[in-house]
């Protein structure tokens, strides 16, 4: 079956431009998580959404980061007014409904994004 | 919060032998699971195995074996007959158990590139 799926593949992009970025879970799965993963460094929570939760944003690094998730499935991430460490890898991860701290977390293959 | 080490940045090993990578964390948890993931050039994160803090014996995935030492908070992997295919970004991850904010999201080392040799 279909994992996640991760848009763009790539980006570039000048400093200062806002970035949108796809993640379309496996389908049925309903918590979606955000990671991002800096140059040579371990990934970093960013944010995650359960089902028609609240998201938890505990994890986003300034206010120009935003995530949402329409109708429970497909997620976007939007950095605004991006800047040079925003370079990094953004990973997507989705699980199935049930004891979220038992359900194994699929990822996606993520968008490089590159900020000129 | 939890916090995860793994402090070897890059690791080799000659085709067919064996290599362990090394992680360790720090929690005040008495439950919790641990996880190794591998994650290719294709930058996809794959799941190598996972391990109960609760269970004593350690997991054991084909080619794929832990140490689990809970009282030295010790989480290492051992790759037996290594492969080519085997070359890639290894990462140790933690995850609570109890319930918090963020669905139990996992917490991550650094990594480790492994490079094998033919």
């Amino acid at each position: 079956g279909a994992g996640v799926s991760q848009s763009p593949s790539n980006k570039v992009t000048e400093k200062g431009k806002d970035v949108e970025l796809r993640c379309d879970p496996i389908s049925g799965h309903t918590a979606l998580y955000w990671y991002r993963q800096s140059l040579g460094q371990g990934l970093e929570f960013l944010i995650y959404f359960q089902g028609n939760s609240a998201p938890d944003k505990s994890g986003l690094p300034s206010d120009r980061f935003s995530a949402e998730r329409t109708g429970g499935s497909v997620s976007t991430l939007t950095i605004q007014r991006t800047q040079q460490e925003d370079s990094a890898v953004y990973l997507c991860a989705s699980s199935e409904w049930g004891d979220p701290r038992r359900q194994p977390q699929h990822f996606g293959d993520g968008t490089r994004l590159s900020i000129l | 919060a939890q916090t995860v080490t793994q402090s070897q940045p890059e690791m080799s090993v000659q085709e067919a032998e064996t290599v362990t990578l090394s992680c360790t964390y720090d929690t005040s948890e008495s439950d919790y699971y641990l996880f190794w993931y591998k994650q290719p050039p294709s930058r996809q994160m794959i799941l190598v195995i996972r391990q109960e803090a609760y269970k004593q014996q350690n997991a054991t995935e084909n080619r794929f074996s832990v140490n689990f030492q809970k009282a030295a908070k010790s989480f290492s992997l051992k790759i037996s007959d290594s492969q080519l295919g085997d070359a890639a970004m290894y990462f140790c991850a933690y995850r609570s158990l109890w319930e918090n904010n963020a669905g139990n999201m996992l917490t991550f080392g650094g990594g480790t590139r492994l490079m094998v040799k033919p």
